[in-house]
């Protein structure tokens, strides 16, 4: 069964940098893109950018360009999405998802918190 | 960048009605549409993609159409287990924008 694992929940300083996992399963990697959505605390949804498992092409949302970067590693079937210059505004739960749209499988969240 | 704007914000339901949630896109865009139920604590879930085609398992209460920039999602009967928020999503242009959610309440 397709799966999506993400690591655990992250405390960072503001200025810091996170770096996200995000281990798939169950499919065949590089099939399929990898998005990355994220939630702040009683927000909606916020669209970050999606990999290609493919050829590790990335498309970012442009008020993440410059602090975003999204990676993937083949052999080990697993995305990574690093946000640096973390603000306190960044403090949310970050999603991965199979797919470039029509995400059918998520991953179950990696709360990161942005605070001195 | 498309702005998608859903309506309502918040909807009050009773189990059994017929419920319609209106997306609008701020520009005319193809059928890259979906829709995804989100319950508290939870990742969203794929209910309809490409504007009208319903993802596999979900039940046939739940229904997508639209074109241009106006896109609805329709639940023919509410059950107790759908009240959640709703949000749409374009992927036809870069950034892939969300609707900022409509609450499903029970009445």
């Amino acid at each position: 069964q397709v799966q999506l694992v993400q690591s655990g929940a992250e405390l960072k300083k503001p200025g810091a940098s996170v770096k996200v996992s995000c281990k798939a399963s169950g499919y065949t990697f590089t099939s399929y893109g990898i998005s990355w959505v994220r939630q702040a605390p009683g927000q909606g949804l916020e669209w970050m950018g999606w990999i290609s498992a493919y050829n590790g092409n990335a498309h970012y949302a442009q008020n993440l360009q410059g602090r975003v970067t999204m990676t993937r590693d083949t052999s080990t079937t697993t995305a990574y999405m690093e946000l640096r210059s973390l603000r306190s505004d960044d403090t949310a739960v970050y999603y991965c998802a199979r797919g470039e749209g029509q995400n059918d499988y998520w991953g179950q969240g990696t709360q990161v918190t942005v605070s001195s | 960048d498309i702005q998608m704007t859903q309506s309502p914000s918040t909807l009050s339901a009773s189990v059994g009605d017929r419920v319609t949630i209106t997306c609008r896109a701020s520009q005319s865009m193809t059928n890259w549409l979906a829709w995804y139920q989100q319950k508290p604590g939870k990742a969203p879930k794929l209910l309809i993609y490409k504007a009208s085609t319903l993802e596999s398992g979900v039940p046939s209460r739940f229904s997508g159409s639209g074109s241009g920039t106006e896109f609805t999602l329709t639940i023919s009967s509410l059950q107790p287990d759908d009240f959640a928020t709703y949000y749409c999503q374009q992927y036809n242009h870069y950034p892939y924008t969300f609707g900022q959610g409509t609450k499903l309440e029970i009445k």
